[in-house]
């Protein structure tokens, strides 16, 4: 079976620029989270989905930032306009949330450089 | 706010030897997963434990929950190169947490051939 696909997997863009960043969770889970990851603050939730419905958005960084789900295998991060403090690894980690929590699998990540 | 705090930050050890991470909160977990990722990957899931005082063992590594849910381990016994990487334990609070998971900061485990 696929796992959590990522795209793209790199992207260097220039301050100001828009991006957007694709993922598609595994078939069958519930739950969709987007993580940044820096060597500073570690691996931080931004949002995540059960149902393709946003539960919790308390972690993205500014109104910059946004998501979306439009259906069950497909979701998006935007960064408007974006700026160098947002270069970091994003991943998306599906789940079938269950009351043990769920276990995370995670994409490959998308490495987003900022100029 | 929920935290994990794991230790140590950086362990850099030679084959062979043995070793123990350690992620401790304030707070009680319903259960408790560790991830190890890769350089250029995402973290993937080596074990959860649920229950207060469970052990688990997977080949070298032995992980355990401390009995107040508190707190947890990972041992490796005979570290091999195979083994490097960012060691990270996550929390699952329960209740309305709707599965969010709190994220310790990670363990950077280098092991020398």
């Amino acid at each position: 079976d696929a796992g959590v696909i990522q795209s793209p997997r790199h992207e260097v863009t220039e301050m100001g620029q828009e991006v957007t960043l694709r993922c598609k969770p595994i078939s069958g889970h519930n739950s969709l989270f987007w993580y940044r990851q820096t060597m500073m603050r570690g691996l931080e939730l931004l949002i995540y989905f059960n149902n393709n419905v946003p539960i919790d958005d308390s972690g993205m960084p500014e109104d910059r930032f946004s998501a979306k789900m439009p259906n069950a295998s497909f979701s998006t991060l935007k960064i408007q306009p974006s700026e160098p403090r947002d270069s970091a690894v994003y991943f998306c980690a599906s789940s079938l949330v269950s009351s043990g929590g769920g276990s995370r699998y995670f994409g490959p990540g998308t490495r987003l450089l900022v100029l | 706010t929920q935290l994990l705090e794991q230790s140590p930050q950086f362990l850099s050890i030679q084959e062979g030897e043995n070793l123990t991470v350690y992620c401790n909160s304030s707070s009680v977990f319903s259960s408790l997963q560790w991830y190890r990722q890769e350089p250029g990957e995402g973290p993937v899931l080596l074990v959860t434990v649920v229950t207060g005082g469970e052990v688990k063992k997977l080949k070298r590594l032995t992980f355990q929950f401390g009995d107040a849910r508190k707190d947890s381990s990972l041992h490796i016994t005979a570290a091999q190169p195979g083994d490097t990487g960012l060691y990270l334990c996550a929390g699952y609070a329960g209740g309305t947490s709707y599965g969010k998971l709190t994220f310790g900061q990670g363990t950077i485990l280098t092991v020398h051939p």
